[in-house]
């Protein structure tokens, strides 16, 4: 299966956009880019995913590289509700429904 | 607003009891995830059903954990005996569709095993 690198943690000022890096450089060709998120005691929710294009609606954008290796989820406004455990999950196949969640990106915005 | 609920929201027992947590997802979905999630081990996939027959439960501690679906609005997963090592957040998610994109959570059971 592929997997997925993210820092750790990162810093926003609210207002500012929040870019959110994430390594895949061994995903397939048929595998997706999935973006979850955790807000504290809470369930995780879903922000977007792709393949390959650019992808944007009302969370976030969603940036891939041209050679798929690597991505960036970018939260244009961020608000201190945006503070939350950032997940980046690459499906092991379109044809299963497994999302396999690793450590992710837990991002603090600050006022 | 459609969403996934679970009830109990907590839980506190005693080893060797039976534990039963419930999901109910939202309407029209026909696939039901259960996952576990620890500071240790982080969020893990348990089992998952589509239809409610069980697609995949090779996540999930066979000798202890079961999983069902009496009908299409109800999800139970249930624990026993439980153990101290069982403790942890519990959380249901539906979806629709053949390899679903969207999972959709619910606020999870926060079950504590003494």
């Amino acid at each position: 299966d592929a997997k997925t690198t993210q820092p750790t943690s990162m810093d926003c000022a609210e207002g500012r956009a929040a870019n959110l890096p994430c390594n895949h450089s061994t995903i397939s060709g048929n595998e997706y880019v999935y973006w979850y998120r955790q807000i504290h005691s809470q369930g995780p929710q879903y922000i977007i995913h792709g393949l390959k294009n650019n992808e944007t609606n009302e969370m976030a954008s969603l940036i891939i590289t041209e050679d798929r290796k690597s991505s960036t989820l970018i939260l244009p406004h961020a608000t201190l509700r945006d503070t939350a455990v950032y997940y980046c999950i690459v499906r092991p196949s379109h044809n299963t429904d497994k999302l396999i969640f690793g450590t992710g990106t837990r991002l603090q915005v600050f006022p | 607003d459609a969403r996934v609920t679970q009830t109990p929201r907590h839980k506190v027992t005693e080893m060797g009891q039976e534990v039963t947590m419930r999901c109910q997802p939202i309407l029209g979905h026909n696939t039901v995830f259960w996952y576990r999630q620890t500071m240790m081990q982080g969020l893990e996939l348990l089992a998952y059903f589509r239809n409610r027959a069980p697609l995949d439960d090779s996540g999930m501690p066979k000798d202890r954990f079961s999983a069902e679906m009496p009908d299409a609005t109800l999800a139970t997963l249930k624990i026993q005996p439980s153990e101290p090592r069982d403790s942890a957040v519990y959380f249901c998610a539906s979806g629709f569709g053949q390899a679903t994109d969207t999972q959709y959570f619910g606020p999870g059971t926060r079950l504590t095993v003494l």
